[in-house]
């Protein structure tokens, strides 16, 4: 089974660092990656979506690596402000045939983000 | 707008009472899950539907039903809540089951006393 890990599991940040969030996985055999961000008491926001065939993908100030062989993704913030205090969280689709099914879906368990001013 | 919509939001109930929390999308996808959120668990997918009449269970079923008439509709029932299912649900749908960013709705926050 797929297993997804956040590290560190809470950050916390003066305004203007440029950070580094990471997400790990067992198996490599995946379909995508998505980044989120989620703030407190709400739903979840895409921030950015990677295919197993890409290796980055970039959206303002984020910008997210997919380095499939080696299970890892990692997200970079740059120059982070107070408003990106939230809770990211990385999830990823297994493909077929691997001991998986398509539709399902693995969280890692988020990093807890807080730039202050 | 583009967006998955859930009711009720906020839910107070009574162990054995069904409930039905409705989850609807707009965006004419094919992918629907639901996922509920404890503290220290982090998110799990309950049961997922790659279109309609197509459902399966994700890593927690036990407890929970769902059923996918129509495309744009999701619902996840609870024939005989227990407390142990008080938690945070989200719906979420996307255009294909691997196709496409996932839209979360905005949670549904269940109490079962």
């Amino acid at each position: 089974k797929q297993e997804v890990t956040q590290i560190p599991a809470a950050l916390s940040v003066p305004e203007g660092e440029n950070l580094v969030l990471n997400c790990s996985f067992t198996d490599s055999a995946i379909y995508n990656l998505q980044w989120f961000r989620q703030d407190p008491g709400k739903g979840l926001t895409s921030l950015l979506l990677i295919q197993s065939s890409q290796r980055e993908q970039t959206s303002g100030r984020l910008n997210a690596s997919l380095d499939k062989s080696s299970g890892r993704s990692t997200l970079y913030i740059a120059a982070s402000q107070p408003g990106d205090s939230a809770t990211y969280l990385c999830a990823v689709r297994p493909t077929l045939g691997r001991g998986s099914t398509l539709g399902r879906l693995y969280f890692g368990r988020g990093t807890q983000l807080t730039v202050w001013p | 707008e583009a967006q998955v919509t859930q009711n009720p939001r906020y839910l107070i109930t009574v162990t054995g009472k069904k409930l039905t929390v409705t989850c609807s999308q707009n965006m004419n996808h094919e992918y629907m899950s639901w996922y509920r959120q404890d503290p220290g668990l982090g998110l799990r997918q309950i049961y997922y539907s790659m279109n309609v009449e197509v459902t399966d269970k994700g890593d927690v079923p036990e407890g929970y039903k769902v059923s996918r008439k129509e495309k744009r509709n999701f619902p996840l029932i609870l024939e005989s809540p227990s407390p142990n299912q008080t938690s945070l649900y989200f719906c979420a749908s996307s255009l294909g089951q691997n196709t496409g960013e996932l839209f979360f709705g905005e949670g549904s926050r269940l109490t079962v006393l």
